[in-house]
């Protein structure tokens, strides 16, 4: 089972180009999420999308946009690359909404750095 | 942190000794998890203890939750090398997900 799949694993852009990040899960999970992790700061919701075709902001979504495609793939948008973007990104997947009882399934993170 | 809070940042141990790590949060849970995260990898799921229990065990992993104080703990015991990693507790806040930073633990050979 490959579980969570996130592409690319690195990546580096310049300022104000922009890329996106593909995220996958073959557990026909209903929910899935993308967080950011930074040192010293744990992970912080960017996104999340409980059921196909919804999609609902986090703790810090500002620079951000996502597109749920269909219930296996959330995909996560910068559309002009800052610097305070470099981070580590991580999309997870649970088979319940808002994970009050789920626990979370993650990938194996996506590496970004903005110069 | 909006939530929750591990305590001590970081730890460092012998191999065979027991590690204990702490999470603090501040408002009423349906549940906690605990994470681990290997060095430059996802985090994985360890364990989730509901507010109705007190105590919960997964082999070499024991959970405590005291709601009264808001507070949970993880117990590793007979620590092992390959235990070396972040920890990270998780509670609902604002109906989403949220971790605090983390525990880094060092198992030392």
């Amino acid at each position: 089972n490959a579980g969570v799949t996130q592409t690319p694993k690195f990546q580096v852009l310049k300022t104000g180009q922009s890329m996106t990040l593909q995220c996958a899960q073959d557990m026909n999970h209903n929910s899935m999420y993308w967080y950011r992790q930074d040192p010293g700061m744990g992970l912080r919701l960017i996104y999340y999308s409980a059921s196909e075709g919804t999609t609902d902001k986090g703790e810090v979504p500002n620079g951000y946009n996502v597109s749920r495609l269909n219930k296996r793939e959330f995909s996560l948008r910068l559309e002009s690359a800052a610097p305070s973007q470099t981070s580590v990104y991580f999309c997870a997947s649970s088979e319940l909404h808002r994970a009050n009882t789920g626990e979370l399934f993650f990938g194996e993170g996506s590496r970004l750095t903005v110069l | 942190s909006q939530q929750g809070e591990e305590d001590p940042q970081a730890l460092s141990i012998q191999e065979g000794e027991n590690a204990t790590m702490n999470c603090s949060y501040k408002t009423s849970i349906n549940n906690l998890q605990w994470y681990r995260q290997n060095s430059g990898r996802g985090l994985v799921h360890l364990i989730l203890i509901r507010s109705n229990e007190r105590e919960k065990h997964s082999g070499r992993l024991r959970v405590t939750l005291d709601t009264s104080k808001k507070s949970s703990s993880l117990l590793i015991t007979a620590s092992r090398a390959a235990d070396t990693a972040s920890y990270f507790c998780a509670t609902v806040w604002a109906q989403k997900l949220v971790f605090g930073q983390g525990t880094r633990l060092t198992i030392n050979p």
